[in-house]
């Protein structure tokens, strides 16, 4: 069974930094592009960004690009999501998602980000 | 990049009754390489994260009932649940995937 499974959501303040880790298990991760969505509480989806497969290339979306940084690590099977300087904006919940040919087949649970003082 | 805008924002549906949903993208979704529409549609319900339904404007994802299909060319497209049921009371989301890829604000439907 495919499962995404995110985590190192959470409260953070004004300023700081996140990462988010998706673990991927179920399927051959290495061999699938992945994408970011988020989604303030309440509010409609929004594309974040995407890597494919080797990590080498990147997208992201023109609202996060300069503080938003995809990477992956194959041989954990795992994507992982940096934001730095966290804004109040960034709160969301934030799911990654397996690419299929463009659309997203698979979706993780979503990991809650909250920017606060 | 692409605008998606989908109508209705919301609509209430008796069970047993269709629900129509439209998504209206800024630009083609023609994909040349294949001759087939980059749109798919999502079902998303209350503290879950999104359900793929249709992807290719038109093909039903493995699993789907085959009450929900989608069709449309060009820049308009509509997904159509022929016969409400409960269970389909949710947000429905339409998606570009032929630019940068875009979601549409999102269209939610309730029981009348």
């Amino acid at each position: 069974e495919v499962q995404l499974v995110e985590s190192g959501g959470g409260l953070v303040q004004p300023g700081g930094s996140l990462r988010l880790s998706c673990a991927a298990s179920g399927f051959t991760f290495s061999t699938y592009w992945m994408h970011w969505v988020r989604q303030v509480p309440g509010k409609g989806l929004v594309w974040v960004g995407h890597i494919n497969t080797d990590g080498s290339t990147t997208r992201y979306a023109d609202s996060v690009r300069g503080r938003y940084t995809f990477s992956r690590d194959n041989a954990k099977n795992t994507l992982y999501l940096q934001i730095d300087s966290l804004r109040a904006e960034d709160t969301a919940v934030y799911y990654c998602g397996r690419n299929a040919a463009g659309w997203i087949d698979k979706w993780g649970q979503g990991a809650l980000v909250t920017v606060s003082s | 990049d692409i605008v998606m805008t989908q109508s209705p924002d919301s609509l209430a549906v008796s069970l047993g009754e269709r629900a129509t949903i439209n998504c209206k993208s800024s630009q083609s979704l023609l994909y040349s390489s294949n001759n087939k529409y980059s749109l798919a549609w999502y079902q998303q319900k209350p503290g879950h994260p999104p359900r793929l339904l249709i992807y290719w404007a038109s093909a039903r994802e493995s699993g789907v009932p085959d009450r929900f299909s989608g069709s449309g060319s060009g820049t308009d497209f509509t997904l159509t649940i022929s016969s409400l049921q409960a269970e389909d009371v949710a947000v429905y989301y339409c998606h570009e995937y032929v630019g940068s890829s875009t979601f549409g604000q999102g269209t939610r439907v309730e029981l009348k």
